[in-house]
């Protein structure tokens, strides 16, 4: 099945500092990938969609600059926590549809974030 | 803003009994998704449900869309401590934004 790869899977990084996460599709193309954000024990809160070749849209209430979105081509997209603080500190999934017919998407297995 | 309820939001149960997770919604699908996570795991797939009331087993899993593809339920038979979990419903409307709405979650702990 389809494959979708997060790195890093976990980051460490003190207030102020911006940390990169990547979200590849390794055996399909994927001209829209979704970020999420999930606290603990919670559901997943969709953040964002990356759109390739394109300006990502934001979900009501996700600061676009705060949560930088970059879609440079069709098997990767990169979410940039700016200036990070410990309330930004969450478990960040993405996830891409395979394309065609299907309505499925396949997820990554995460990147738990943690602002000290 | 398309809402998708889950419950019970927790479950503990032990090993072999059996249990129903219920997702509701006030609007229509093209489909919904089941997904169980595992913590420090990213969601795994379980079914995929397109026509309203259409029935798909997975071995021990029972899972149907509800006519009006409104809201859909999940049955497990027979627990076992490996079905313990995040299990999740989304709904899937058509276009190409193939963007999903997550329901609330059901916590399921099965005692062995």
């Amino acid at each position: 099945g389809a494959v979708v790869s997060q790195h890093p899977s976990w980051v460490i990084c003190k207030s102020g500092t911006s940390v990169k996460i990547e979200c590849r599709s390794l055996d399909f193309q994927a001209t829209t990938m979704f970020w999420y954000r999930q606290f603990p024990k919670q559901s997943l809160m969709l953040m964002a969609t990356s759109n390739e070749g394109s300006k990502a849209t934001y979900e009501q209430g996700v600061e676009k600059d705060k949560f930088l979105i970059n879609h440079a081509s069709l098997t990767l997209s990169t979410l940039t926590v700016t200036s990070a603080h410990p309330e930004d500190s969450s478990f960040y999934i993405c996830s891409a549809p395979p394309g065609g017919l299907t309505y499925e998407q396949y997820f990554g297995p995460g990147t738990r974030l943690t602002v000290t | 803003t398309q809402l998708l309820e889950q419950s019970p939001q927790f479950l503990s149960i032990q090993e072999g009994e059996n249990l129903t997770v219920y997702c509701n919604s006030s609007s229509v699908f093209s489909s919904l998704q089941w997904y169980r996570q595992e913590p420090g795991e990213g969601p795994v797939l379980l079914v995929t449900v397109v026509t309203g009331g259409e029935v798909k087993k997975l071995k021990r899993l029972t899972f149907q869309f509800g006519d009006a593809r409104k809201d859909s339920s999940l049955h497990i038979t027979a627990a076992q401590p490996g079905d313990t979990g995040l299990y999740l419903c989304a709904g899937g409307t058509s276009g190409s934004a193939r963007q999903l709405t997550f329901g609330s979650g059901t916590q399921l702990t099965v005692l062995p």
